[in-house]
């Protein structure tokens, strides 16, 4: 089993481009989860899905964030326009029926 | 979301058992406690999770009060691997997905 695989693994990019992070969960399972952790803040969850569709978004920051999950195996999180306040690590996990989240080992992000 | 209040560090020597404690006074009868831990520079990983009952896997062992206002997971033989950050966790139950972490406990372990 390759487990919750994320990329890129490190972004850095400056103010105003387009970010886009992948991941492709564990396969039969069937909710996704994409969380950012800052040392101000901690883990925080930013959007769910479950079933390829998206149950809970409240804790994207704003309209720059979207998520898409096109299929049981692909997720999608963009961020644009990228700003500095964005610099985090990101992650992905999925979680099958039962049982508890298995997380990717992130994306680090950085917005210069 | 029910709130865990946890010690923001712990230290503990190696080969010795650790206590890690939460307390989780509003808790709902169907809410779920769940362990997860981070090691440095990874994401954070599964440890064990239970309801009433007491439990143990390979990991840990989950010591819930009778009240469930509290919870303790027990490593019964630390190692430096087990250094990271734990968190304690509500989660609803079936069909509540989100798990909202805390601050979570800094364990140190001196060898």
């Amino acid at each position: 089993d390759a487990g919750v695989i994320q990329s890129p693994r490190h972004e850095v990019t400056e103010m105003g481009q387009e970010v886009t992070l992948r991941c492709k969960p564990i396969s039969g399972h069937n909710s996704l989860f994409w969380y950012r952790q800052t040392m101000m803040r901690g883990l925080e969850l930013l959007i769910y899905f479950n079933n390829n569709v998206p149950i809970d978004d409240s804790g994207m920051p704003e309209d720059r964030f979207s998520a898409k999950m096109p299929n049981a195996s692909f997720s999608t999180l963009k961020i644009q326009p990228s700003e500095p306040r964005d610099s985090a690590v990101y992650f992905c996990a999925s979680r099958p029926d039962r049982g508890g989240l298995f997380f990717g080992e992130g994306s680090r992000l950085t917005v210069l | 979301d029910a709130k865990t209040t946890q010690p923001n560090s712990m230290e503990s020597n190696e080969e010795e058992p650790v206590h890690l404690p939460c307390n989780h006074s509003t808790i709902s009868g169907t809410d779920y406690i769940h362990w997860y831990r981070q090691l440095p520079s990874q994401g954070p990983e599964y440890v064990i999770h239970g309801l009433t009952s007491n439990v143990n896997n390979r990991m840990a062992s989950l010591a819930i009060a009778e009240d469930r206002k509290s919870s303790t997971l027990i490593l019964h033989r630390a190692t430096l691997r087990d250094a990271a950050v734990y968190y304690c966790i509500l989660r609803g139950g079936r069909g509540a997905q989100k798990l909202v972490f805390g601050q979570g406990t800094r364990l140190t372990i001196n060898p």
